[in-house]
């Protein structure tokens, strides 16, 4: 069965210094793969997105992933973190051939401190 | 151009009560799904609609139901509500044709009470 995992449940991070939040999947089909950000009591916005081409993937606000098909993750990283990049972050995958379903893991709560 | 809107935004039933959400999908997208997201929670799919039938169902009981209409847009029933249906039901759409990008309204709150 398809599965999502996010290994860290919490990542608190200082402001300005660099941040990774981790997702593994699992599946024996092609896949498309998104980080999505939730800010409080909102619902989800696209960061970026993995469909097809290079690996190495930029999104908005200035979060970037990589898709590694050999270790079957998709980690997301930015640079320099800000206060305001505090949110839950949800890595998402869906499948060639099923692509109107999204499984989700479990989320990933970014603290972004001063 | 209007993203993804859901109504109402928050709700409180009583158990037992039946509720209905609505959602019109992004310009442009003729796929709608619904998802559940419980407190603390990562979203749950229930299912989704295009050309106004329901194609895939997640693993929700029957009191889940769903509609789409002509003009693409969406509603969610659920029956019979329980205590643990609280949560914030996302409606999210994808583009016609061979779009692989899934869009999230804002949500709407239900509390259960």
């Amino acid at each position: 069965a398809q599965s999502v995992t996010q290994l860290d449940s919490q990542v608190p991070v200082f402001e300005e210094a660099p941040v990774e939040l981790r997702c593994n999947y699992s599946s024996s089909v092609s896949v498309y793969l998104f980080w999505y950000v939730q800010y409080p009591n909102q619902g989800l916005q696209l960061l970026l997105k993995y469909l097809s081409g290079s690996t190495l993937v930029k999104g908005i606000n200035g979060f970037e992933a990589e898709f590694n098909k050999s270790q079957t993750s998709f980690h997301l990283r930015k640079p320099s973190v800000h206060i305001s990049d505090t949110a839950e972050y949800f890595c998402a995958v869906t499948f060639s051939g099923n692509t109107g379903k999204l499984i989700f893991g479990q989320g990933t709560t970014l603290q972004v401190k001063p | 151009d209007a993203g993804v809107t859901q109504s109402p935004t928050h709700l409180i039933k009583t158990r037992g009560q039946q509720v209905t959400l609505r959602c019109s999908p992004k310009s442009g997208h003729d796929t709608v799904s619904w998802y559940q997201q419980a407190l603390g929670q990562g979203p749950q799919f229930i299912f989704q609609y295009y050309e106004e039938e329901e194609r895939q169902r997640g693993n929700f009981p029957d009191r889940f139901s769903g509609h789409q209409f002509p003009n693409y847009s969406s509603e969610l029933n659920v029956n019979a509500l329980l205590l643990g249906d609280s949560a914030l039901y996302l409606c999210a759409s994808k583009p016609r044709g061979s779009g692989n990008t899934i869009y999230f309204g804002e949500g709407s709150w239900l509390t259960v009470v």
